[in-house]
């Protein structure tokens, strides 16, 4: 089992829509976490950073949920220029180390 | 304030040769960290920096490749010899000393590296 799991897509939706990603991880002791966005042949941005209370930013929502060990993203009215491929990272503690997963490739279509 | 900057953006070289990747982290940023990813892969971690010492090594792939952050100010990523399953994308990120900002990592653009 990989240690960040994440549904490869890719996940085509409309203008205006919401969608939703989960990110699954195995290592309980995961302490930290986070949204990073990767456009086609760019390096990975950080979008969010994942708190155990959940949190908000614009049209962007990211929760964890520590007792069946996965993250979420959501996005609310969804714009064309939200089509990249969504990563999500975990921190296994210690010294900054960090999981990356194989992304989530979203499309919106007009 | 610059970002993480990443030289060269390109390397194509033959197997057997030598490439030496460079990476400026943003000014101030103690971490340094050298991730890769091969094609059709996801991004792994190879190593981290912090200041010049290296905090940990054990992403990194086998004893062709070699780190140095003399320094502690920008980073060099070299590997002798190149074999063709080098080929991938070489990321480096930074992050501040301390807090839990240290853990939110800023990539630069990467190196695409092509071993024929």
């Amino acid at each position: 089992r990989k240690e960040v799991e994440q549904d490869p897509g890719p996940f085509n939706v409309p203008e205006g829509a919401t969608v939703a990603f989960n990110c699954t991880y195995s290592n309980s002791a995961s302490q930290s976490f986070f949204w990073y966005r990767q456009d086609c042949r760019k390096e990975p941005k950080l979008l969010m950073s994942v708190y155990s209370s959940g949190n908000e930013d614009g049209r962007f929502t990211a929760q964890l949920n520590r007792a069946s060990q996965y993250i979420s993203l959501l996005i609310r009215d969804s714009k064309l220029s939200d089509s990249a491929t969504y990563l999500c990272v975990v921190n296994r503690g210690g010294y900054q180390k960090v999981t990356f997963g194989t992304g989530t490739k979203l499309q919106v279509i007009p | 304030e610059a970002g993480v900057t990443q030289f060269p953006s390109h390397s194509v070289i033959e197997k057997g040769q030598t490439v030496t990747l460079r990476c400026d982290p943003i000014s101030g940023h103690d971490n340094l960290y050298w991730y890769r990813r091969v094609m059709g892969k996801e991004i792994k971690f190879l190593l981290h920096f912090v200041k010049e010492s290296k905090q940990d090594e054990s992403g990194m792939p086998n004893n062709r490749f070699l780190a140095e952050r003399t320094g502690g100010t920008y980073s060099t990523l070299k590997v002798q010899p190149a074999e063709l399953e080098d080929s991938g994308v070489y990321f480096c990120a930074s992050s501040q000393v301390s807090g839990f900002s240290s853990y939110e990592q800023y990539f630069g653009p990467g190196t695409r590296l092509t071993v024929t």
